[in-house]
C-alpha cells in the first residue's frame, strides 16, 4: 500500500532553521504535497513537488528527490506561530496519501 | 466568501443514530473529498468524487456514504453511528491536477 514516513516531532528555537523529512513508498506517484495544520484548524497547502529539485516559496522550500523516494520541507527564520503540524501527502493522486504528520514546536 | 464550507462544526450523537455533514465548495473544482482525522491527527482519505466517478477507499466501512447533488456538493451521510467514528472530518476540494487541496473548517463529531 502507500505510505509516508516523517518523524512524530521536531524542535527548534525562533529564528532557526528546520528540515522535516519525508519518505514515501507509493505505486503510481504524482508528486509530493505539504500542508501545515495549526491545533483546532484546517490543513493548508504550503507547496507541491512534481519534478526533482527545490522549489521556494518565501520562508519556506520543499525538496524532493524522486530517485531516493525523499522529500523534505525546510523551513527559515522560524517563529512562533510555526507551531504546527506538517503533514506530507501524495500530490495528483485520486486517493492521495498522508503521512502521520510531524509536530513542530518552536520555542522563543 | 468562503472556499470550501461545511456544516455542521460541532455535531454531538447517541450511539446507532445517523447523521449527515454538509460541504460546499464554491472555487468551481471538480474533485472533493472526505477525510477522517483521529486523535492522534492521522489524516485518512475517505472519499474522493470527480465528475460523478466515485473513488472509495477500502478500508472505510459502508455505513459511511458520499452523495453529491451537484458538482459543489459533496455531503457525508453516516448510518448506525459507533463510538469509533469520533472524530474530525474535512471537506476538501482540489484543482484539476490535483495538486493542491482546500480544506473545510471540519465537523467535529462526538459519538456518546
Amino acid at each position: 500500500g502507500q505510505s509516508l514516513e516523517q518523524p512524530s516531532e521536531v524542535t527548534a528555537v525562533e529564528g532557526a532553521i528546520v528540515q522535516i523529512n519525508c519518505t514515501y513508498q507509493t505505486s503510481g506517484f504524482y508528486g509530493l504535497s505539504w500542508y501545515q495544520q495549526h491545533d483546532g484548524g484546517a490543513p493548508t497547502f504550503l507547496s507541491y513537488n512534481a519534478l526533482d529539485g527545490l522549489e521556494e516559496t518565501g520562508r519556506f522550500s520543499s525538496f524532493l528527490s524522486r530517485s531516493d523516494s525523499y522529500g523534505y520541507l525546510l523551513l527559515q527564520e522560524l517563529q512562533m506561530k510555526d507551531s504546527a503540524s506538517y503533514f506530507c501527502a501524495e500530490g495528483g493522486s485520486y486517493i492521495p496519501t498522508f503521512g502521520r504528520g510531524t509536530s513542530l514546536i518552536v520555542h522563543p | 466568501d468562503t472556499a470550501v464550507s461545511q456544516t455542521p462544526k460541532y455535531l454531538v450523537t447517541q450511539m446507532g443514530n445517523d447523521k449527515s455533514i454538509k460541504c460546499e465548495q464554491n472555487l468551481g473544482h471538480d474533485t472533493m473529498y472526505w477525510y477522517k482525522q483521529d486523535s492522534k491527527k492521522f489524516l485518512k482519505i475517505m472519499f474522493s468524487y470527480n465528475n460523478k466517478e466515485l473513488i472509495i477507499n477500502e478500508t472505510v466501512p459502508n455505513r459511511f456514504s458520499p452523495k453529491s447533488p451537484d458538482k459543489a456538493h459533496l455531503n457525508l451521510h453516516i448510518n448506525s453511528l459507533e463510538l469509533g467514528d469520533s472524530a474530525v472530518y474535512f471537506c476538501a476540494s482540489s484543482t484539476r491536477d490535483r495538486r493542491e487541496a482546500f480544506f473545510g473548517q471540519g465537523t467535529r463529531l462526538t459519538v456518546v
